[in-house]
């Protein structure tokens, strides 16, 4: 059974540009999350799609964009790139919401660096 | 608004230690309580995966508890290898509708061998 793959697995950027990062869930699961990872700042939560709705979204501001397909993959798009968005941007899938009953399967992230 | 919070923030142990890392949380109405770890640059490795209505958890060398009461949870890892050097993080998910998971800053576990 695969898992959760995000892709791609590095990204250089430089300030200004925009970025598209793309996480395609495990079969079945309908529940895509983002967040971002950051040694400061531990896991901070981006949005959580469901059945293609946003459900959730965290404080970020609005060049965090984010959305999923029929097939429940999900991109996330960062417009106007800044220094400070250089990260490990993690997908999470589940079955269900959020953790829901049977917890989260994360991807090995992709690893966000702005020049 | 739930917090997470995780102590020590770091810890060293010689191999083949038993070991407890900590896990607390603010709000008791928790749904459930995931535990991970981390290897550096990599995704998050499920562990455990607690309901609200369990006490515990086991899987091999480890064993996850839940005290909703306190809020709390422990992850007790037995005869620590150094294997298990990585980060530690718990993830509580609130009960009640469409919730926010609150992770914690994580525990850096060292094993020395």
């Amino acid at each position: 059974k695969a898992g959760v793959t995000q892709t791609p697995r590095y990204l250089i950027k430089t300030r200004g540009q925009q970025v598209t990062l793309s996480c395609s869930p495990i079969s079945g699961h309908r529940s895509v999350s983002w967040y971002q990872q950051t040694p400061g700042q531990g896991l901070q939560f981006l949005f959580e799609y469901f059945s293609e709705t946003q459900r959730n979204k965290g404080n970020f501001p609005g060049r965090f964009s984010g959305r999923q397909f029929s097939n429940s993959r999900s991109e996330m798009n960062v417009s106007t790139l800044e220094l400070g968005d250089s990260a490990l941007y993690l997908c999470a899938s589940s079955p269900e919401f959020s953790t829901g009953h049977y917890g989260y399967t994360f991807g090995s992230g992709t690893r966000l660096t702005v020049v | 608004k739930q917090e997470v919070t995780q102590i020590p923030a770091a810890l060293s142990v010689p191999e083949g230690e038993n070991l407890v890392l900590n896990c607390s949380f603010t709000d008791s109405a928790i749904y459930n309580l995931q535990w991970f770890r981390q290897d550096p640059g990599k995704g998050l490795t499920s562990l455990l995966l607690i309901q609200s209505s369990q006490r515990e958890q086991t899987s091999g060398r480890l064993n996850a508890s839940l005290d909703k009461s306190s809020g709390r949870s422990t992850l007790y890892i037995a005869a620590s290898q150094p294997g298990d050097s990585a980060t530690y993080l718990c993830a509580a998910l609130p009960s009640g509708g469409y919730q926010k998971v609150t992770f914690g800053i994580g525990t850096k576990l060292q094993v020395i061998p």
